[in-house]
């Protein structure tokens, strides 16, 4: 079946401790990007990958790292989480104009 | 700086009612147009899409949208709504090769 994959879909972390939230797409996409959702403001894209090693920020890539080592997997790197970094996270590939999007990872940092 | 309104940031309707969503985005050039549902709890899934050709385009579950290039606008509709509609939903635009912008968002509220 054809996916994109995220783990972990729930996560509560503390202020400053290092995590990374992984995407995976079963497709051959060779984009793919990371949004943020939050309540008011839609999708934002924080970071996206138009091929292997090939990545560049999105509207909001303060505070985020990616890479994209393999073309199925771009994960999202959050060094020193901070609380307004607190939101729901989606990955996405993309063939053509038309996106796929994993289920979300929803964080909490305290 | 391109952008995406959805004007309406809540819509509450009775079942069987007729549902219009608008989307207006600001953009000249040629642009691939876009709207998402969102089930509650659950991810983002395309509900239809507009590359080129007819500007009345079908999407999946009764819902279409009508693309006006002179207005801007790109508005979902659908003719009598059901309940199970309850979701949010998304506008998008993509005018360049890597940047797919979304509209805030439009809850939809149905009463049974």
């Amino acid at each position: 079946e054809a996916q994109v994959t995220q783990n972990p879909r729930y996560l509560i972390t503390v202020t400053g401790k290092k995590l990374t939230v992984t995407c995976s797409q079963n497709m051959n996409h060779e984009y793919m990007s990371w949004y943020r959702q939050d309540p008011g403001l839609g999708l934002r894209q924080i970071y996206y990958s138009m091929n292997v090693e090939v990545t560049d920020k999105g509207d909001v890539p303060e505070g985020y790292k990616v890479s994209r080592k393999e073309k199925r997997n771009f994960p999202l790197i959050l060094e020193s989480p901070s609380p307004n970094q607190t939101s729901l996270y989606f990955c996405a590939s993309r063939e053509g104009g038309t996106q796929y999007f994993g289920p979300g990872t929803r964080l909490l940092v305290l | 700086a391109q952008s995406v309104s959805q004007h309406n940031h809540h819509v509450i309707l009775s079942e069987a009612a007729s549902l219009e969503l608008g989307c207006n985005y600001s953009y000249g050039g040629t642009v691939n147009l876009f709207w998402y549902v969102q089930y509650p709890g659950q991810h983002l899934q395309l509900l239809l899409k507009y590359f080129s050709g007819d500007p009345l385009v079908k999407g999946i579950k009764g819902f279409e949208a009508e693309f006006i290039k002179s207005k801007f606008s790109f508005n979902l509709r659908k003719p009598s709504v059901q309940w199970s509609d309850t979701a949010e939903y998304f506008c998008a635009v993509k005018s360049s090769a890597s940047k797919i912008i979304f509209g805030s968002g439009t809850r939809l509220s149905i009463r049974p």
